[in-house]
């Protein structure tokens, strides 16, 4: 079946330490997203990537880092500058931006702690 | 702007009718989704509305729109337990490439 894998499900990252969350998609979708979930706050977007090796800046992207060298995958790093990283954080994606109705599809979310 | 809003909590009782209510600001909206939440993991596409339509029907869900006051909502009928979630409306824009504005969610309590 076709969908998006978020991998791992629970995360925890020590002071000082980068962590990387992981998001593969086999829908064919040109565009990807990751989002940051608070409680009460709705979804913040990081960053977005519409095309392979090209990625723009969401609302909130300082302390993270991503890439997109293959189609499929949009990792998401969370560095130390990220001070206060516990969330809950989803991935998604649509088809290409040329069409007018291309709704998010989403993963189910890592879960990222503060040891 | 980009502000979609939302109030934050609805409870209803079960076998009653649930009404979800949605702001936004930009006129320009073509299409406005409605997204749903269980505890613990991603949000699942329920229905979406183009801009040039008044309302869409979808087995128990129901979705009006009315631009002119550009309001959005979303009635759910025969509400059950298992709809209890949180309920999360977002529009996109021309200029937005594809990217979704998010309103904050509504929780949906329902009661047996």
């Amino acid at each position: 079946d076709g969908g998006i894998t978020q991998s791992p499900k629970y995360l925890f990252r020590k002071e000082g330490q980068n962590v990387t969350l992981s998001c593969e998609q086999n829908l064919n979708h040109d565009a990807m997203y990751w989002y940051r979930q608070d409680p009460g706050q709705g979804l913040r977007l990081i960053y977005y990537s519409q095309i392979v090796n090209d990625f723009q800046k969401g609302d909130i992207a300082e302390g993270y880092s991503v890439s997109r060298e293959k189609k499929e995958s949009f990792p998401l790093t969370v560095t130390s500058a990220q001070k206060n990283p516990t969330a809950f954080y989803l991935c998604a994606s649509s088809m290409n931006r040329l069409y007018s109705n291309q709704p998010q599809h989403f993963g189910d979310g890592t879960r990222l702690s503060i040891l | 702007g980009e502000d979609v809003e939302q109030s934050l909590f609805l409870s209803v009782r079960e076998g009653d009718s649930s009404v979800i209510n949605c702001t936004y600001t930009d006129s320009s909206s073509t299409y406005l989704y409605w997204y749903k939440q269980e505890p613990g993991a991603g949000l699942q596409l329920l229905t979406y509305i183009f801009s040039n339509m008044d309302m869409k029907q979808d087995q128990r869900l129901t979705v009006l729109l009315n631009k002119k006051d550009k309001h959005l909502s979303l009635r759910i009928a025969d509400t059950q337990t298992g709809d209890s979630a949180i309920y999360f409306c977002a529009e996109t824009l021309p200029s937005s490439l594809g990217r979704l504005y998010f309103g904050r969610g509504t929780q949906l309590t329902v009661w047996p």
